[in-house]
């Protein structure tokens, strides 16, 4: 079964940093290039960043772009997103997803708020 | 960018009979391989989103026939036949063509 679990989550004064994971089983996670997707409370999906299976391609949603950092380490089956300089519009449900979104995480929780 | 909206924003539906929601892309979606990056997702409520249909036509595994995606190029369509109490959630559109990726604002599906 395949199965995604973010961690890492919290309440995070503004300008800080917070590193979330994502832990795969159930695939080849080296084979398969991964999201990051988030949801404010209340709104729709926004797509914040994507990473190939090998790390060559790396993209960011402009809103992020500078700030967030996606990686990954395909010898611990685990998919990262380094946020820094977070702001209080980074607040919401953050999902890591395959790329083609067949398969997601339950969410991980960043709520930015002095 | 590419946008992408739904309509309707939401959709009231007695059991048993069918809904459809619509998706228009501002670029078309086909790419030179042939294959349309449109994707269905069902987000249920409090849960996580789930994959319906992918590249515009295709069944998820699991997912009941009672769904079915069609479309062109820039204009798609989401079919639900038979609704149940089940499909209740929000409906998002999304683009895997080319980065950014870009959902749909999502259209709510209710039970009468």
């Amino acid at each position: 079964e395949v199965q995604l679990v973010e961690s890492g989550g919290g309440l995070v004064q503004p300008g800080r940093s917070l590193k979330l994971s994502c832990l795969a089983s159930g695939f080849t996670f080296s084979n398969y290039g991964m999201n990051w997707i988030r949801q404010a409370p209340g709104k729709g999906l926004e797509w914040v960043a994507s990473i190939s299976s090998s790390s060559s391609y790396i993209y960011y949603a402009d809103t992020v772009k500078g700030r967030f950092t996606i990686s990954r380490d395909n010898a611990k089956n685990t998919l990262y997103l380094q946020m820094t300089s977070l702001r209080s519009e980074d607040t919401a449900l953050y999902y890591c997803a395959r790329l083609f979104m067949d398969a997601w995480g339950q969410g991980a929780s960043v709520t930015v708020s002095s | 960018d590419i946008v992408m909206t739904q309509a309707p924003l939401s959709v009231s539906v007695t059991p048993g009979e069918s809904a459809s929601i619509s998706c228009r892309s501002s670029k078309s979606l086909l790419h030179s391989n042939g294959i349309t990056y449109v994707y269905w997702y069902l987000q249920k409520p409090g849960k996580s989103p789930q994959l319906l249909i992918y590249r515009m036509s295709n069944l998820a595994s699991g997912v009941p026939d009672r769904f079915s995606g069609s479309g062109s190029e820039t204009d798609f369509t989401l079919k639900i036949s038979r609704v149940e109490a089940e499909d209740v959630g929000i409906y998002y559109c999304g683009q895997l063509l080319e980065n950014p990726f870009t959902f749909g604002s999502g259209t709510k599906l209710e039970i009468k």
